[in-house]
């Protein structure tokens, strides 16, 4: 089946200018995360939704960081005036709902690779 | 918070087992999970552990203990295509995301 799509696989924007990035999430998933993979650098958390709750926006680094989840399904992270340190590899994944403690698998996808020059 | 440290890379023969560590430090968590990542690729499932113990899973096995605040991963019988990062996570109470460390980086040689 199909998994968790991301688009543009890469991305390469001037200092100063907005993005934005699109993920996909495997169909009937209700979690989506995105995280950050920066070089040397573990993968960092930045914003989770969950169905119609408010989304946890706790991991972003700033306010230029936004993201939005339009009906459930499609999500769109959007970086504004865009600085070099934002240059990083950003994952998004999803998962099934959970009532919070019990194991939902996370499926990621391939990532959009974002430099800033 | 979360604070979860993995060495950074090591060497090791086709055919020979490795063990990655990985310690945490953090106030609780659902469970520990195990990812494997190619470079230039998506992280992928591997293990998830929530209670002490060992999980056994084909070649790989991770392994938990709770109170020592530290788990591993043991891969056996070692094959070019596990030449990857393998990435450590928690799932901290009250929420899904997952803390992960910086991962390892296994370089399996010939």
């Amino acid at each position: 089946g199909a998994g968790v799509s991301q688009s543009p696989s890469n991305k390469v924007t001037e200092k100063g200018k907005d993005v934005e990035l699109r993920c996909d999430p495997i169909s009937g998933h209700t979690a989506l995360y995105w995280y950050r993979q920066s070089l040397g650098q573990g993968l960092e958390f930045l914003i989770y939704f969950q169905g119609n709750s408010a989304p946890d926006k706790s991991g972003l680094p700033s306010d230029r960081f936004s993201a939005e989840r339009t009906g459930g399904s499609v999500s769109t992270l959007t970086i504004q005036r865009t600085q070099q340190e934002d240059s990083a590899v950003y994952l998004c994944a999803s998962s099934l709902a959970s009532g919070g403690g019990s194991y939902n698998e996370q499926f990621f996808g391939p990532g959009t690779r974002l430099t800033v020059l | 918070g979360q604070n979860i440290d993995q060495p950074t890379e090591m060497t090791a023969t086709e055919g020979a087992i490795v063990q990655i560590n990985c310690t945490y430090q953090t106030s609780g968590f659902n469970g520990l999970f195990w990812y494997q990542q190619h470079a230039g690729e998506a992280p992928t499932f591997l293990s998830y552990n929530v209670l002490d113990g060992l999980e056994e899973k084909g070649r790989f096995s991770s392994f938990l203990s709770r109170s020592k605040g530290y788990s591993y991963l043991l891969l056996k019988e070692l094959q070019m295509k596990d030449s990857a990062s393998y990435l450590c996570a928690v799932s901290p109470y009250g929420n899904n995301r997952l803390a992960f460390g910086k991962g390892n980086q296994v370089v399996v040689i010939p």
